[in-house]
């Protein structure tokens, strides 16, 4: 089964537009941890936020803020204002404290920002 | 500050021959991780060690696969006899053991191989 679930799998958008990028996981572990990188056509994944289960806090930093629900398994990414740097494929993932050290990572979401 | 570094960047291969790429942690980062990422998809985990130790495989990691991490420094990962189904990006990636928690996993540019 799918620990991680990126439905969109691709989006477009003006630039100057806010898009949200969902993510659903799954998993039994009460101790986990969540993940959102961002793959640029060069390929490199980059790091972007990491979020623990025990910690439900939105965060935001500047135009990127990440919605963490427990209730609904989600931990979604809002990018407001799009820029044509944005255009990514962007990947959420899961680390489960208790089934070793690998991520799970989701199958993306490829973001285009139109100018 | 130097990150993760592999080579090389780019391989194309004929089918049957053996393949090796190299990788280059985060100096201080004791734990390294090797994906793989096919086209359309997410990085995919194929092993992890710690220090010099391969702690996990997945089953994925097919036997002409191998990793190496002699010294705790650098790794090695040999493709043996290699296929078509094995072009693909091979992604390394270094972090630091938490005393707490899940560290984050920082991640080098690829190797992207082609069989042919």
């Amino acid at each position: 089964a799918q620990k991680v679930t990126q439905a969109q799998t691709e989006i477009s958008v003006v630039e100057k537009e806010d898009v949200t990028l969902d993510c659903v996981y799954e998993t039994r572990d009460t101790t986990y941890y969540l993940f959102w990188y961002k793959q640029p056509p060069s390929g490199e994944l980059v790091f972007l936020i990491r979020r623990n289960s025990f910690d439900e806090q939105n965060e935001i930093s500047g135009r990127y803020s990440w919605n963490f629900q427990k209730s609904t398994s989600s931990f979604n990414f809002t990018i407001t204002a799009s820029q044509v740097v944005d255009s990514a494929v962007y990947f959420c993932a899961l680390s489960e404290a208790n089934t070793g050290n690998q991520f799970y990572f989701g199958t993306g979401t490829s973001l285009t920002v139109i100018p | 500050d130097t990150g993760v570094s592999q080579d090389p960047r780019h391989k194309i291969t004929k089918r049957g021959q053996n393949v090796t790429f190299r990788c280059d942690p985060i100096s201080e980062h004791n734990r390294l991780y090797w994906y793989r990422q096919t086209l359309g998809q997410g990085p995919e985990f194929l092993t992890y060690f710690q220090n010099e130790a391969q702690l996990e495989k997945s089953r994925l990691l097919s036997d002409r696969f191998s990793a190496e991490r002699p010294k705790g420094s650098f790794s090695t990962l040999e493709i043996q006899r290699t296929e078509q189904g094995d072009s693909a990006m091979y992604l390394c990636a270094s972090s630091t053991a938490r005393s707490t928690g899940r560290e984050t996993q920082y991640f080098g540019p690829g190797t992207r191989l082609l069989v042919l």
